[in-house]
């Protein structure tokens, strides 16, 4: 089946304490990207890949680092977390950018004390 | 920074009833695309528009991306309790970066 997994789905921390969420796809797409979903916010876009070893930044990149070594995966890195980082966060993948559609994992909820 | 945004926020309606919502920006995108999303879950895509003027029709739901590129709207014809949701319109600015809407959360109350 073709899908978007994302571990862990709920996840309580405290801040300054090291995490990863994973993200991986079984459909060989080109692009994946991290969102974070806020209440009267919408999505917006952390980080996105073009393919491997290709990153780049999306409107709220702060305080977060991704790596792509294999096409399927596309972690999510926060260094050291803070409380307004407590939130839904969403990884897609789309076989590309433009015009195709972008599937996404059931998400991780994350809370940050 | 680029923003897209929709109208109305809430929207909560009878079952049979007509509804539009809306989705702004002062910026042109290469495309657009319509998702609905439950809770618990992620987005699932409804429709991708990229000429503008364009109208695409999925069963009750028409979509319409402006001759601009600037704005889109989605049409719900005769809703039903099963189109309860949020619906997100999101804008794919250049070839790589999507911005997303505010979303509006929708109530079909049968």
């Amino acid at each position: 089946e073709a899908q978007v997994t994302q571990n862990p789905r709920y996840l309580i921390t405290v801040t300054g304490k090291k995490l990863t969420v994973t993200c991986s796809q079984n459909m060989n797409h080109e692009y994946m990207s991290w969102y974070r979903q806020d209440p009267g916010l919408g999505l917006r876009q952390i980080y996105y890949s073009m393919n491997v070893e290709v990153t780049d930044k999306g409107d709220v990149p702060e305080g977060y680092k991704v790596s792509r070594k294999e096409k399927r995966n596309f972690p999510l890195i926060l260094e050291s977390p803070s409380p307004n980082q407590t939130s839904l966060y969403f990884c897609a993948s789309s076989l590309f950018p433009n015009n195709q559609p972008q599937h996404f994992g059931d998400g991780t909820r994350l809370s940050i004390l | 920074t680029q923003l897209l945004e929709q109208s109305p926020q809430f929207l909560s309606i009878q079952e049979g009833e007509n509804l539009t919502v809306y989705c702004n920006s002062s910026s042109v995108f290469s495309s657009l695309q319509w998702y609905r999303q439950e809770p618990g879950e992620g987005p699932v895509l409804l429709v991708t528009v990229v000429t503008g003027g364009e109208v695409k029709k999925l069963k009750r739901l028409t979509f319409q991306f402006g001759d601009a590129r600037k704005d889109s709207s989605l049409h719900i014809t005769a809703a039903q309790p099963g189109d309860t949701g949020l619906y997100l319109c999101a804008g794919l600015s250049g070839t790589y970066k999507y911005i997303f809407g505010t979303g509006t959360r929708l109530k079909v109350l049968a």
